[in-house]
C-alpha cells in the first residue's frame, strides 16, 4: 500500500538554525499538509498546500515557516530560525482530493529537537 | 465549534469487540465524521469516515446515530496492535481537509 514517507526521522538542531523537513507524499495525491504534535499535546494543523500555493494556514504557521514542493515528488517544511518551542513531532500528510469527505494519509513524522 | 466528546480512556480484552463512542451534538448536515488512530511513536492513521449511513471497511465499522449527534467506532475483534489513541473528528466542509484533533480515547487492549 502506498505511504507517505518523511525524512529524517529525528533531527537535532541548535536554536536559531534553519531546518528543512522532507516528505514524499503518495504519488497521485494533489493536496499536502503539515501538522505538528508537541510532546504530550494534541496534533495541530499547520498548513495545507495545493497547486504550488498555500491553501490555508494556522496561526502557528508564522513567517518563520515556509513550505515548498521543489519537484514532482517532494514536499518540504522549512523553519528559518528555530526556537526551543519548535521542538515537536512534525507530520506530513497528503490526500487525493480536498474536502471533508477526503481522508488524509500521514507519515510517521520527524522528531525535531531544538537545543 | 468542531468539537467532539470522547471518553479519555477505554479498556478491552483481546479478541473481543470494542465500541468507541463519540458525541458531536452540534454537527451540521455537511460535516463528515472521521476516525483516526495513533499508535505509539507513529503518525495518525486513517481508520474510517462517514456522513449519514453506517460504514464498513477492513479495519472497522462506523455506526452513525440517526440524528447524527453521535457515532460509534466498532472494532470487531480487538488485537494487541489496536492499542492506540482513537480520534473522532468532525470534518467541516468549510474547513476543507483541515482536521482538528482533540484528546481522543486511549484504548488499552488486555491479552
Amino acid at each position: 500500500e502506498p505511504e507517505v514517507t518523511q525524512t529524517p526521522s529525528h533531527q537535532v538542531t541548535q536554536m536559531g538554525q534553519e531546518v528543512i523537513l522532507r516528505c514524499v507524499p503518495i504519488s497521485n495525491h494533489l493536496y499536502f499538509y503539515w501538522y505538528r504534535q508537541i510532546l504530550g499535546q494534541k496534533v495541530e494543523f499547520l498548513v495545507s498546500f495545493y497547486n504550488n500555493e498555500i491553501s490555508e494556514k494556522s496561526e502557528i504557521f508564522d513567517d518563520q515557516f515556509s513550505v515548498e514542493r521543489p519537484d514532482g515528488s517532494n514536499f518540504t517544511l522549512k523553519i528559518r530560525s528555530t526556537k526551543l518551542e519548535d521542538s515537536a513531532m512534525y507530520f506530513c500528510a497528503s490526500s487525493s482530493r480536498r474536502g471533508s469527505y477526503s481522508p488524509l494519509h500521514f507519515g510517521n513524522g520527524t522528531r525535531l529537537t531544538v537545543t | 465549534d468542531a468539537k467532539t466528546t470522547q471518553p479519555n480512556s477505554m479498556e478491552s480484552n483481546e479478541e473481543e469487540p470494542v465500541h468507541l463512542p463519540c458525541n458531536h451534538s452540534t454537527i451540521s448536515g455537511t460535516d463528515y465524521i472521521h476516525w483516526y488512530r495513533q499508535l505509539p511513536s507513529q503518525g495518525p492513521e486513517y481508520v474510517i469516515h462517514g456522513l449519514t449511513s453506517n460504514v464498513n471497511n477492513r479495519m472497522a465499522s462506523l455506526a452513525i446515530a440517526e440524528d447524527r449527534k453521535s457515532s460509534t467506532l466498532i472494532l470487531h475483534r480487538a488485537t494487541l496492535r489496536d492499542a492506540a489513541v482513537y480520534y473522532c473528528i468532525r470534518a467541516k466542509e468549510t474547513s476543507g481537509s483541515r482536521l482538528t484533533f482533540g484528546e481522543g480515547t486511549q484504548l488499552t487492549v488486555n491479552p
